[in-house]
């Protein structure tokens, strides 16, 4: 069965800073991988999605992640945080062993510092 | 465009009272949707998906129940709460297999 851990729940930056938030998933094949983020109170947003081709995917609100098929991992980044940056952010994974229904991590919750 | 919406936003019911939740999708046909519960600090967590109307799959064993009538309307029901039911409760939906999940708004269920 498909499984992500996001090893880190609470992340504290200050504004301006660079940012790594971590994110590992176990699954045999390469997965559909993806990163949501989600405001207090709020749905879930899409930030990025990686299904095949360049391994540095590029998203919304000037966030990257990269895909490392030997670490099994997806990190997502971003060089200069801003405060409204301060969220949950999740993980996802989707493959066809799952009927490709992502799994989410339980998340990280990123507190930014002014 | 496509777009998901869940009623109500937010609900709190006694122990024991029944449970509905709505959710529709616009602007798509034949959507595959789900039910997902998020509860403090423990992700999310599938408890129903559907593939097509009448067709509904449980995750997880519970008093929660799903039903969807209409090609885009899916429900989240319970006849009879608990205090562990309650939490933060999000549809969506997923054109065929393989693609983007994109979520409602969120419903928060607080049971008293």
């Amino acid at each position: 069965a498909q499984s992500v851990t996001q090893p880190d729940i609470h992340i504290t930056v200050s504004e301006g800073a660079s940012l790594e938030l971590r994110c590992n998933y176990s699954y045999g094949a390469t997965p559909y991988l993806f990163w949501y983020v989600q405001s207090p109170g709020q749905g879930l947003q899409l930030l990025l999605k990686y299904f095949s081709g360049d391994t540095l995917v590029q998203g919304i609100k000037g966030f990257e992640a990269e895909f490392k098929r030997s670490q099994s991992s997806f990190n997502l980044r971003k060089p200069s945080v801003h405060w409204s940056d301060a969220a949950e952010y999740f993980c996802a994974v989707a493959a066809s062993g799952g009927s490709y229904i992502p799994t989410f991590g339980r998340g990280t919750s990123l507190i930014v510092h002014p | 465009s496509q777009t998901i919406h869940q009623w109500p936003a937010t609900l709190v019911q006694p122990v024991g009272s029944p449970l509905s939740l709505e959710c529709t999708v616009e602007g798509t046909s034949n959507p595959n949707l789900y039910w997902y519960r998020q509860a403090a600090g423990r992700g999310l967590q599938l408890l129903f998906y559907s593939v097509g109307i009448g067709q509904i799959s449980s995750e997880v064993p519970q008093n929660l129940s799903a039903s969807r009538p209409q090609d885009r309307q899916f429900i989240l029901s319970s006849k009879k709460l608990l205090l562990s039911d309650s939490g933060f409760y999000l549809c969506a939906w997923m054109k065929g297999l393989g693609n983007t999940i994109y979520f409602g708004e969120g419903s928060w269920l607080t049971v008293v």
